[in-house]
């Protein structure tokens, strides 16, 4: 079965410290990884989207790596502000007909001052 | 458009209404896709719209919900007799689209704000 298993559910941090999510899945066969953003009251924001053959993808203080052969990915946001308190979704698509992207629950992160 | 837009932002209906969602892709994105996002819960695809494709209704939960597009632009996504469990964030996304695009091609997919809906 085609899943995506984010952790932490939830995660609280000082502004300022770096912190990292993690996303594991199991949806085959595999065509691309993204993350996504997504602050309270909104929809989603793309961050980075990886591919097979990619293991590293930045954007500003957001980096995102993926482990094809343990079907790993993580997302390290350095710095962090208060902005960053937003849930961060990880998303992954199976290549092949019909529609085959399959959302994670999501890490909700807080950033304190 | 600028974005993608979604009215009304929020609705509230009584169990047993039918209600309607409406959806304004950004201009010249082919692809348009709804989904459902309970609260503490990761979205859940509806159904996708590519150009004039017969839709991939394969996400709907029910015959209760249903979709057009008119035009190849405005989607509508109506629930029937609407139930309490209907009560959700409904959103809708557009992308370029294409006969080689899609989501696992890695097109970059652009979301609306979503209507909150709350079944009374």
């Amino acid at each position: 079965k085609n899943q995506v298993e984010q952790s932490p559910q939830s995660l609280i941090i000082l502004e300022g410290k770096n912190c990292t999510l993690q996303c594991n899945y199991t949806v085959s066969p595999f065509s691309n990884l993204r993350w996504y953003k997504q602050d309270t009251g909104r929809g989603p924001v793309s961050l980075t989207i990886m591919t097979f053959s990619e293991n590293t993808k930045s954007n500003g203080r957001y980096t995102a790596t993926l482990d094809a052969d343990t079907k790993q990915s993580s997302l390290h946001i350095t710095a962090s502000q208060l902005s960053d308190s937003a849930s961060y979704i990880c998303v992954v698509s199976a290549s092949g007909g019909g529609f085959k992207t399959i959302f994670g629950a999501g890490t909700r992160l807080f950033v304190k001052a | 458009g600028a974005g993608v837009s979604q009215s009304p932002s929020n609705k509230v209906t009584e169990k047993g209404k039918d209600v309607e969602l409406r959806c304004d892709p950004i201009s010249g994105h082919t692809a348009l896709y709804w989904y459902r996002q309970s609260l503490g819960q990761g979205l859940e695809f509806l159904i996708y719209f590519q150009g004039n494709s017969a839709p991939d209704k394969s996400g709907l939960p029910s015959d209760r919900f249903s979709a057009e597009r008119t035009g190849g632009s405005v989607s509508t996504l109506t629930i029937q007799r609407t139930q309490q469990e209907d009560s959700a964030v409904y959103l809708c996304a557009s992308s370029l689209g294409g006969a080689s695009a899609g989501l696992a091609s890695g097109e970059t997919q652009y979301f609306g704000p979503g209507t909150r809906l709350l079944v009374l």
